[in-house]
């Protein structure tokens, strides 16, 4: 089974100033995608970032930035510039390549502070 | 497009009544999932839809929960005698085609509260 751990339950930022979240994950699998997810207040959840395991390069959208480790088997999720939209329940998720499910984190919630 | 739709937005029930929850997936998504988000953690995988069929069922925490999807569209998860460890927000997610190149979308949840 894979497990994955967010070990900053709260972080806080200011606005315009950077800030990362940790995720680290453990799997026996060789490929595998991963994802950070936001829940704003309103509890819709929303896709940031996907990064596919085969794949070297780390996702970048704008803002958000993965730094992808795959030996190390971490995922962090650096937002620049933070805005106060940016705050909400940030959750890191796991899925099998030959999946569909996804394994999800406890979250970390972010506050952006003016 | 409207995105993911979930009714009732909140639910409080009494222990031993039986709920059902609803959720509208995007039109024309093939695969429909639910999550079960207890308080303070991550969504956790109850099942798998993909069109009609429910293809995985295994993160059903027990015989009193109950997927179904007869028409390929419109999802309802119902609950039997509920218990208070059921309560927790009901996730449903949809997706245009299945496997993880495709992304889930998720509705606004549910908010089961049994008291």
């Amino acid at each position: 089974a894979q497990t994955v751990t967010q070990s900053q339950p709260e972080m806080s930022v200011q606005e315009a100033e950077t800030v990362t979240l940790s995720c680290t994950y453990d799997t026996s699998e060789n490929n595998y995608y991963l994802f950070w997810y936001k829940q704003p207040p309103s509890r819709q959840m929303i896709l940031v970032i996907r990064q596919e395991a085969y794949k070297q390069q780390n996702a970048t959208e704008n803002r958000f930035s993965v730094n992808f480790q795959k030996a190390a088997k971490s995922f962090s999720l650096k937002i620049s510039d933070s805005q106060l939209g940016d705050t909400a329940m940030y959750f890191c998720a796991f899925m099998k390549e030959s999946g569909y499910a996804l394994n999800f984190g406890k979250g970390t919630s972010l506050l952006v502070t003016p | 497009g409207a995105g993911v739709s979930q009714s009732p937005r909140y639910k409080v029930a009494k222990r031993g009544q039986d709920v059902a929850l609803r959720c509208d997936p995007i039109s024309g998504h093939v695969s429909l999932f639910w999550y079960q988000q207890a308080l303070g953690q991550g969504p956790e995988f109850l099942t798998y839809f993909q069109n009609e069929a429910q293809l995985d069922k295994s993160g059903l925490p027990s015989d009193r929960f109950f997927a179904e999807r007869p028409e390929g569209s419109v999802s309802t998860l119902k609950i039997q005698r509920t218990q208070q460890e059921d309560s927790a927000v009901y996730l449903c997610a949809s997706a245009s085609r299945q496997g993880p190149s495709w992304e889930q979308y998720f509705g606004p949840g549910t908010r089961l509260t049994v008291t």
